[in-house]
């Protein structure tokens, strides 16, 4: 089963300060999409970056980056000056081939609960 | 738009009910999907489907089962309901011919089972 590890159960970091959430994946395709949701107390699935494997540059969203590392198959998420609202848990999750062979789904890691300290 | 809708937000079965949960978008998105989340877990795949009348198994299909009727609609059927199957279920939509594969997430589902 193609599978995708966050080793990271909790890390809790202070209001503006920046914090690193790691994933790692595995996959035999060449040319895949990685994700990070966010999952507030609400439990709304919230797409925060998207990667596409074959593009070098890493993808960027305002506060939010990703440092993409094709040959070690990881995939962290970087959390800039960290906001209290970026309380919630963190998924990483990878575009996943099924038997159908269609875009069919995601294979999710188990997550990372994230703390902002006042 | 409304998004991708779910219907109950709550519900409690008694084992051996059976009972249907809805799943309805209004984005015109081909695909369509259904996790289950259980405790210190990620979302993991039931069923999918990515078209009207083609459906296909997911990576936990044992114990439910789906059908496709009209591209809006998706639900998930449980026809005798197990302990097991206590978990918050999410339905998502997703757009074909992007080649992003990103998914669109209901407010999901809480379903006990006792």
């Amino acid at each position: 089963a193609q599978t995708v590890t966050q080793s990271q159960p909790e890390m809790s970091v202070q209001e503006a300060e920046t914090v690193t959430l790691s994933c790692t994946y595995d996959t035999s395709e060449s040319d895949y999409y990685l994700f990070w949701y966010k999952q507030p107390p609400s439990r709304q699935m919230i797409l925060v970056i998207r990667q596409e494997a074959y593009k070098q540059q890493n993808a960027t969203e305002n506060r939010f980056s990703v440092n993409f590392q094709k040959a070690a198959k990881s995939f962290s998420l970087k959390i800039s000056d960290s906001q209290l609202g970026d309380a919630a848990m963190y998924f990483c999750a990878r575009h996943a081939m099924y038997s159908g062979g269609g875009a069919d789904g995601l294979t999710f890691g188990k997550g990372t609960h994230l703390i902002i300290q006042p | 738009n409304a998004g991708v809708t779910q219907t109950p937000k709550f519900q409690v079965l008694k084992t051996g009910q059976s009972m249907t949960l809805q799943c309805a978008q209004d984005m015109n998105h081909e695909y369509m999907s259904w996790y289950r989340q259980d405790p210190g877990m990620g979302l993991r795949l039931i069923h999918y489907s990515v078209g009207a009348g083609i459906t296909d198994q997911g990576e936990v299909p044992n114990g439910y089962n789906v059908s496709r009727s009209t591209t809006e609609d998706f639900p998930l059927r449980l026809l005798s309901a197990a302990p097991s199957q206590t978990s918050v279920y999410f339905c998502a939509s997703s757009l074909a011919g992007t080649n992003t594969y990103e998914q669109y997430f209901g407010p999901g589902t809480r379903l006990t089972v006792t």
